[in-house]
């Protein structure tokens, strides 16, 4: 079935230092979506990217989507405190999964003032 | 607006013990899901459903039933609760398949 992996595992920066999370599937996807996890919280959607080589920004996170569709990357340029917690990215499955999301293990990003 | 509450946030169970774990959701999606998190672990699938009446196993079902005899109510079941159940666990619902998907609060569970 579809794998869904995710590099690196943990991130630990200094305040204004840029971060970057790598997301790559084993098989194409329709779409890939981020999601953003507080310590102690729930995932909360972010972005959704359907289109090959899509790039979106939000302020100073910048998101893409391979020319193949396997693969996808979240940028955050000049790191704040309030960006500390674990981002996900996920793919859907397929109709026999009800179109559930397969999720990567997930990069979680630490900033030190 | 609520979106999708589940209750209850935290719950300590006895070995064997069994309980239901709530959700709702009130944007009358009819995708709904059950996933649990481990820790450094991503979400991994329990049950899913499609729709009022309809559900079907996820990746990881074993020790857990649910039902859908509403569009708004998706309850998990635990039955005969073991210590690889501790986990958070995390409903979620969406509009479309494949969508965007939205999730409540969790519920922590630990089973001693």
């Amino acid at each position: 079935g579809q794998q869904v992996m995710q590099i690196p595992q943990y991130q630990h920066v200094q305040e204004g230092e840029d971060f970057t999370t790598y997301c790559n599937s084993s098989t194409t996807l329709s779409n890939i979506q981020w999601y953003k996890q507080r310590p102690g919280g729930h995932p909360v959607f972010l972005i959704q990217l359907v289109k090959s080589g899509e790039v979106k920004k939000q302020k100073r996170l910048t998101f893409q989507f391979g020319e193949a569709k396997k693969n996808s990357s979240l940028h955050i340029t000049a790191t704040q405190t309030t960006d500390v917690g674990t981002y996900f990215c996920a793919g859907p499955g397929g109709s026999n999964s009800g179109y559930a999301l397969n999720f990567g293990k997930g990069t979680s990003l630490l900033v030190t003032p | 607006n609520a979106g999708v509450t589940q209750t209850p946030k935290f719950r300590i169970l006895k070995i064997g013990q069994s309980m239901t774990l709530q959700c709702t959701q009130d944007m009358n999606h009819n995708y709904m899901y059950w996933y649990r998190q481990d820790p450094g672990m991503g979400l991994k699938l329990i049950y899913y459903s499609v729709g009022a009446g309809i559900t079907d196993k996820g990746e990881v079902p074993n020790g857990y039933n649910v039902s859908r005899s509403t569009t708004e109510d998706f309850p998990l079941r635990l039955e005969l609760a073991a210590p690889s159940q501790t986990s958070v666990y995390f409903c979620a619902s969406s509009p479309l398949g494949a969508g965007i998907q939205y999730f409540g609060a969790g519920t922590r569970l630990s089973v001693l």
